[in-house]
């Protein structure tokens, strides 16, 4: 009965590397959410996507940042040439269905910049 | 802009007592949802609220969404030790969006 998963759970890259964080939805669900909380700061969201689809990247900042969630495997977050402020803990979440579904949320990848 | 304020911030209270907790917004919500999230972990889901008035009971927590849908309380009757965390309510606006609102959270601590 595995929940949402995500590794890696802590990630320390120095500036101007590449973080990559990978989620793994609950089973049964296909509905993928990525949120960043930064110290002292809410959730926010940033990205919603089904299978091979990006719903709605809205909340995304327009460089650096992208996220995919392919037929097979799990969703990846990527960020590229990682600067300080980029440090905060993202959180994954899925629902079954999508809109109104109740979401689920994983344990989260704490990023730290360097 | 902050659609979702959350009071208090943070509360410390002995065992036992009685405390509630509130999410308020200027905005009507089609869902609220109350998470727990403790340190180093992930939110969560403790309650969906979606009609004016309803409340919700989970044991010692009683959850209550407003009349008009934009505020909802937590009550905790007789805390708990282990009900110190962080509590955070969020909010989906409009018929069928996942994007969920999230208030700044309530940090409570109950001391043994």
């Amino acid at each position: 009965n595995a929940g949402v998963m995500q590794n890696p759970r802590h990630l320390v890259r120095r500036r101007g590397q590449e973080a990559r964080l990978r989620c793994s939805p609950m089973k049964g669900h296909s509905h993928v959410y990525w949120y960043r909380q930064l110290p002292e700061e809410g959730l926010k969201f940033m990205v919603y996507l089904q299978k091979e689809n990006i719903i709605d990247e809205s909340g995304m900042p327009k460089e650096r940042f992208s996220a995919e969630f392919p037929k097979e495997g799990p969703s990846i977050l990527r960020i590229q040439q990682v600067v300080r402020g980029d440090s905060a803990a993202y959180f994954c979440a899925s629902s079954r269905g999508g809109r109104e579904d109740e979401q689920y949320f994983g344990p989260g990848t704490r990023l730290t910049v360097t | 802009t902050q659609l979702l304020e959350q009071s208090p911030q943070f509360l410390s209270i002995q065992e036992g007592e009685n405390l509630t907790v509130y999410c308020n917004s200027s905005s009507v919500f089609s869902s609220l949802q109350w998470y727990r999230q403790e340190p180093g972990e992930g939110p969560v889901l403790l309650v969906t609220v979606v009609t004016g008035g309803e409340v919700k009971k989970l044991k010692r927590l009683t959850f209550q969404f407003g009349d008009a849908r934009k505020d909802s309380s937590l009550h905790i009757t007789a805390a708990q030790p282990g009900d110190t965390g962080l509590y955070l309510c969020a909010g989906a606006r409009g018929s069928g969006t996942y994007k969920y609102i999230f208030g700044t959270g309530t940090r409570l601590k109950v001391l043994a």
